[in-house]
């Protein structure tokens, strides 16, 4: 499909383990972003990558949380030694950046539902 | 300071009628721009519409608009005819100058009954 894809769509983990979420962004989206969603919450800024540049980090949580982007493609997302406070939607979003404007929509995947026991 | 704010935790509205959801945002940057997502219970993040800052008129979708009134900085969604389809959870969100994360507010549970 051309949509963006996320894997795994469930993900149940003991508490300490690590986990990987892996996110494929639209095929030409040089802008990959990172949310949380918490049950019935809003969603949570983590991690925002654009082309080649520094990857923007200030919304991740703590240092157990990183993200890594391999070109303009997939991005993975790694969650080390897990807390069941982790428990929550993982979605990941892509958008075409044309400039500095504003309207580019961000178009999101299903996203990775993750349960820390 | 909450920078998307949705006061409205729950929303009912009656199948064929017409319902504004709120939205209050916060920015000190002259060029932002406000989206509305919809989240059906199957959880998938649907885009509905854009607002720019510099937009002089308000942005229409089909059944959707935006009623962006600048000065008070609040940009609230219109659904017209509702539809039962159209329950769901709605998010307001906003970008700031330029490429950005978008900022999300805490989100509005539409209930459409029949």
């Amino acid at each position: 499909g051309a949509g963006v894809s996320q894997s795994p769509s469930n993900k149940v983990t003991e508490k300490g383990k690590d986990v990987e979420l892996r996110c494929d962004p639209i095929s030409g989206h040089t802008a990959l972003y990172w949310y949380r969603q918490r049950l019935g919450q809003g969603l949570e800024f983590l991690i925002y990558f654009q082309g080649n540049s520094a990857p923007d980090k200030s919304g991740l949580p703590s240092d157990r949380f990183s993200a890594e982007r391999t070109g303009e493609s997939v991005s993975t997302l790694t969650i080390q030694r897990t807390q069941q406070e982790d428990s929550a939607v993982y979605l990941c979003a892509s958008s075409f950046v044309a400039g500095a404007r504003s309207d580019n929509e961000q178009f999101f995947g299903p996203g990775t539902r993750l349960t820390v026991l | 300071a909450q920078k998307i704010t949705q006061t409205q935790p729950g929303m009912f509205v009656q199948e064929k009628e017409a319902v504004t959801l709120d939205c209050t945002y916060d920015t000190s940057d002259p060029s932002y721009g406000l989206f509305w997502y919809k989240q059906p219970s199957s959880g998938e993040m649907i885009f509905l519409i854009y607002q720019g800052s510099y937009d002089q008129q308000n942005a229409t979708e089909g059944r959707y608009s935006l009623n962006f009134q600048k000065a008070r900085k609040s940009a609230n969604l219109v659904i017209s005819a509702s539809q039962l389809g159209d329950s769901a959870m709605y998010f307001c969100a906003m970008s700031e100058g330029g490429n950005t994360p978008l900022v999300f507010g805490k989100g509005t549970r539409l209930s459409v009954i029949a």
